[in-house]
């Protein structure tokens, strides 16, 4: 069955401190790749996503993700976490000709101040 | 108004009781998710319409949950005869289109079945 993994379920990092987050999928055709983000108290909401073309994606609020197809994995960077960045992170995977979004388990970032 | 929302926020009821839960898209988006978020786990897809119609199911918990939409706006979710697992957030979502477009999520009902 088709799924997402998301490997760290909780981070918590000081101010300035590189992030990554691990998101591996499993399925072997054409997928869509999305990260969203869900701040203390609001709505989840997309930080990026990946359709094709340049495997390097960037988001809002300095993210990127990278899509590596050979390791079927979209991992999370910042480079320079904030305060601001704490929230619960998902991965998910829409795979090539259904609308059946696989989401993550979710990483709750925290950030020190 | 401008986003997604759900209502109620919260629910309380008790176990074997029906629940309804309604879901506000944003205005002009064909495509309406729902989700469900239990402890721990991340959000498992219930099912998706487009327009009135929910080409898929196969998300369904079980056939004491069902779902519709109305004039390709307003949806519900029913689940009948409620028990203590179905205790989670229930998320709705649009898109203005089915497939790889973002989703707008809404503020989720929190349903706690005693």
């Amino acid at each position: 069955a088709q799924s997402v993994s998301q490997h760290n379920h909780h981070v918590i990092l000081s101010e300035a401190a590189s992030l990554e987050l691990g998101c591996n999928y499993s399925y072997g055709g054409t997928v869509n790749l999305f990260w969203y983000v869900q701040y203390p108290g609001q709505h989840l909401q997309l930080l990026l996503k990946y359709f094709s073309g340049d495997p390097l994606v960037k988001g809002i609020k300095g993210f990127e993700a990278e899509f590596i197809k050979s390791k079927f994995s979209f991992n999370l960077r910042k480079p320079s976490v904030q305060w601001s960045d704490t929230a619960e992170y998902f991965c998910a995977a829409l795979t090539s000709g259904t609308y059946k979004y696989i989401f993550g388990t979710g990483t709750r970032l925290k950030v020190l101040a | 108004g401008a986003g997604v929302s759900q209502s109620p926020s919260n629910k309380v009821t008790e176990k074997g009781k029906d629940v309804e839960l309604r879901c506000d898209p944003i205005s002009g988006h064909t495509a309406l998710y729902w989700y469900r978020q239990s402890l721990g786990q991340g959000l498992e897809f219930l099912i998706y319409f487009q327009g009135n119609s929910a080409p898929d199911k196969s998300g369904l918990p079980s056939d004491r949950f069902s779902a519709e939409r109305t004039g390709g706006s307003v949806s519900t979710l029913t689940i009948q005869r409620t028990q203590q697992e179905d205790s989670a957030v229930y998320l709705c979502a649009s898109s203005i289109y089915p497939g790889a477009y973002e989703q707008y999520f809404g503020p989720g009902t929190r349903l706690t079945v005693t």
